[in-house]
């Protein structure tokens, strides 16, 4: 038969809006977080990185918030556009050792003109 | 730059044949990691490489899978005989200093 394919969480919002993205990692030991975009089509894009020393960071329109307490991590949109809609992915490493990037299973964001 | 570089885009064969997938690193990259996209599993690490020399394979997930990195501006990927629980997409990434993975476009491989 046919095969379920995995049921991404989706966040619709309304272009202008902003736009949060939650993301709850699994190891207490890692210590660097990136978020991806991922369009439709194409391999994951970089977005922002923090490291477990920091509790924010901010680049262009977008903002990362790592809460070590809770081990959650989001990204934060300003000004949502259309052309943000896609799959984004955060990935933690492994305790820090090298290649073991993890990412989660990802959240679609539809942004309504 | 012209970013990571995998060829080819589309891969459509049946089962039981060899498929061979290819990436270009960007240049001065050090490191360089094969990926499978599926929407069950979503993104699964399969092998990277420091400096041509494989590090980390235990994602592959059997023998019929291997991985070679002849040299620092080459890879491939190769599936024998190829089942068709292997279509996915296929994503070659590099890096320097491991972090800010940089992507290709991947490969879609169909196998029926």
């Amino acid at each position: 038969g046919e095969s379920v394919g995995l049921h991404l969480p989706t966040l619709s919002v309304q272009e202008g809006d902003n736009s949060i993205i939650n993301c709850a990692y699994s190891n207490s030991a890692s210590d660097y977080f990136i978020w991806y975009k991922q369009e439709s089509g194409k391999g994951p894009q970089f977005i922002i990185d923090i490291r477990s020393n920091m509790d924010k960071r901010q680049g262009q329109r977008v903002t990362v918030l790592l809460n070590k307490t809770v081990k959650h991590l989001s990204l934060q949109i300003a000004a949502t556009q259309p052309g943000d809609s896609a799959v984004y992915f955060c990935a933690e490493t492994n305790g820090g050792s090298q290649g073991n990037l993890i990412f989660g299973k990802g959240t679609k964001l539809s942004v309504k003109p | 730059d012209a970013g990571v570089i995998q060829s080819p885009r589309h891969e459509v064969t049946e089962m039981g044949q060899e498929v061979t997938l290819r990436c270009k690193p960007i240049s001065g990259h050090d490191y360089l990691f094969w990926y499978r996209q599926t929407m069950m599993r979503g993104l699964e690490l399969l092998i990277y490489f420091n400096n041509n020399v494989p590090i980390d394979d235990s994602g592959m997930p059997e023998d019929r899978f291997s991985a070679k990195m002849p040299n620092a501006s080459f890879s491939t990927l190769k599936i024998q005989p190829s089942e068709p629980r292997d279509s996915a997409v296929y994503f070659c990434a590099s890096s320097s200093f491991f972090e800010k993975l940089f992507f290709g476009s991947g490969t879609q491989l169909s196998v029926l």
